[in-house]
């Protein structure tokens, strides 16, 4: 099945930086990759997603990168906010959707 | 423009008794997922449905639970005989159509098991 790495599960920046989360996954037939965004006590929420046939979307502040031939793809937050702050999840669905470990974001005003 | 529904919001449940965990899909969506959130780990896929249908339950531990999503009213997930290490987050998220995309999550269910 799909296995999902995703690095680092920690990021601390300071407001107004650049921030960047990176996936990596198994299953070369995999072929669409959501983010989400998860606050303390609450459900995951879709932010962006990209499928396998796209190499970039960007979407404001937020862009995810996806490179086939290597298995991975990136989530690029520019400008970040206090507000930014939160756990983020990537995924990949092939026969259902697994999940990466989450990435724990701070953003320090 | 309801999203995805779930209740109770939390639910605190003996070693023993069951537990029922209820998801209503948003407005529009008939495909319906179950996943299991562990403190300060990512989500773990449990079963996914459609209207009647069990689609694809091998993330389901092979005893005490089950899953279904009735013809009328919201999808059920249910925990018998409760132990401790079922104490986590239940979250439901639902889909249009029948690939397994764009799947929007509800609040989930935080389960403790005393």
């Amino acid at each position: 099945g799909e296995n999902v790495e995703q690095h680092p599960s920690t990021l601390s920046v300071q407001e107004g930086d650049s921030a960047v989360i990176k996936c990596t996954y198994s299953d070369s037939a995999s072929n669409y990759f959501p983010w989400y965004k998860q606050e303390l006590g609450k459900g995951p929420q879709l932010i962006i997603d990209i499928r396998s046939n796209v190499g970039e979307k960007k979407d404001q502040r937020i862009a995810v990168t996806l490179n086939k031939t290597a298995k991975h793809f990136s989530l690029h937050i520019t400008e970040t906010q206090p507000e930014d702050s939160a756990v983020y999840f990537c995924a990949a669905i092939l026969n259902d959707m697994r999940f990466g470990a989450g990435t724990r974001l701070t953003v320090k005003p | 423009n309801a999203g995805v529904m779930q209740n109770p919001r939390h639910l605190v449940r003996r070693r023993g008794q069951e537990a029922r965990l209820r998801c209503s899909p948003m407005k529009g969506h008939s495909h319906v997922y179950w996943y299991r959130q562990l403190p300060e780990e990512g989500l773990k896929f449990m079963v996914y449905l459609q209207k009647e249908n069990i689609i694809d339950e091998s993330g389901m531990p092979k005893e005490r639970f089950s899953a279904e999503f009735p013809k009328e009213g919201p999808s059920i997930l249910r925990i018998q005989q409760v132990v401790r290490g079922d104490s986590a987050a239940y979250f439901c998220a639902s889909s249009h159509g029948q690939q397994k995309e764009t799947q929007y999550f509800g609040p989930g269910t935080r389960l403790l098991v005393l």
